[in-house]
């Protein structure tokens, strides 16, 4: 069955501190995994996606198979990330939707 | 480039009624899904439309349905609404099936259920 885990549904940080966001998935195939942001007052938005293997915002997550995790990271958090952040994983087929976990929010102080 | 859009944006109905929301995708998407985002329960995942078909359902009961236009536009219907049916219901799109295809939401439908 897919699922995604997402364990801490709050994490708070110091502007300037490191910040990991954990994701583990469960998916007997090979999934495309997500970043899902959500400002206040705006709407879901991509944030990246593992196949991109991009930064975005100074975000990078990798894909690691073993543990299968995709673990958000940014060395130094800023203010403006404090949101609510999404870990989405699709399958294939008629799994072709996205899976999410039940989110963390990411609170990060002055 | 207009996004996804859907309506109305907020309603209140009673329990028992039934309610419509709607959804137009981005153009160029054939692709359109539905999720519900209850208070403490995430988004839970509805229903999946492409090319007018039903490609995938959450598990939800058969209260919960919907249909694909030709225009690839939806509608969500719930019939027979309960209390706990009160939640953000949104909706997104993209543009085919397959990998690599972002997958686009709209801004939500409150749906408050008394």
């Amino acid at each position: 069955a897919q699922r995604v885990t997402q364990p801490e549904k709050l994490l708070s940080v110091f502007k300037g501190a490191p910040v990991e966001l954990k994701c583990n998935y469960s998916y007997s195939g090979s999934p495309e995994l997500f970043w899902y942001v959500q400002y206040s007052r705006q709407r879901l938005q991509l944030l990246l996606r593992h196949i991109s293997r991009e930064s975005i915002k100074g975000f990078t997550a990798d894909l690691n198979k073993g543990e299968t995790s995709f673990h958000l990271k940014k060395p130094f958090a800023q203010e403006e990330d404090s949101a609510m952040y999404y870990c989405a994983l699709k399958g294939g087929g008629s799994q072709g939707n996205l899976i999410f976990g039940k989110g963390t929010k990411l609170s990060v102080k002055p | 480039e207009a996004g996804v859009t859907q309506s109305p944006t907020h309603l209140i109905k009673t329990r028992g009624q039934q309610v419509t929301l709607r959804c137009s995708p981005i153009s160029g998407h054939t692709s359109v899904y539905w999720y519900q985002q209850a208070l403490g329960l995430g988004l839970q995942f509805l229903l999946w439309y492409d090319e007018g078909e039903e490609r995938n359902r959450g598990n939800f009961p058969p209260r919960f349905s919907g249909r694909q236009f030709p225009n690839y536009s939806s509608e969500l219907n719930v019939n027979a609404l309960e209390l706990e049916d009160s939640a953000l219901y949104l909706c997104a799109s993209s543009f085919i099936r397959g990998r690599g295809n972002t997958i686009y939401f709209g801004e939500g439908s409150w749906l408050t259920v008394v």
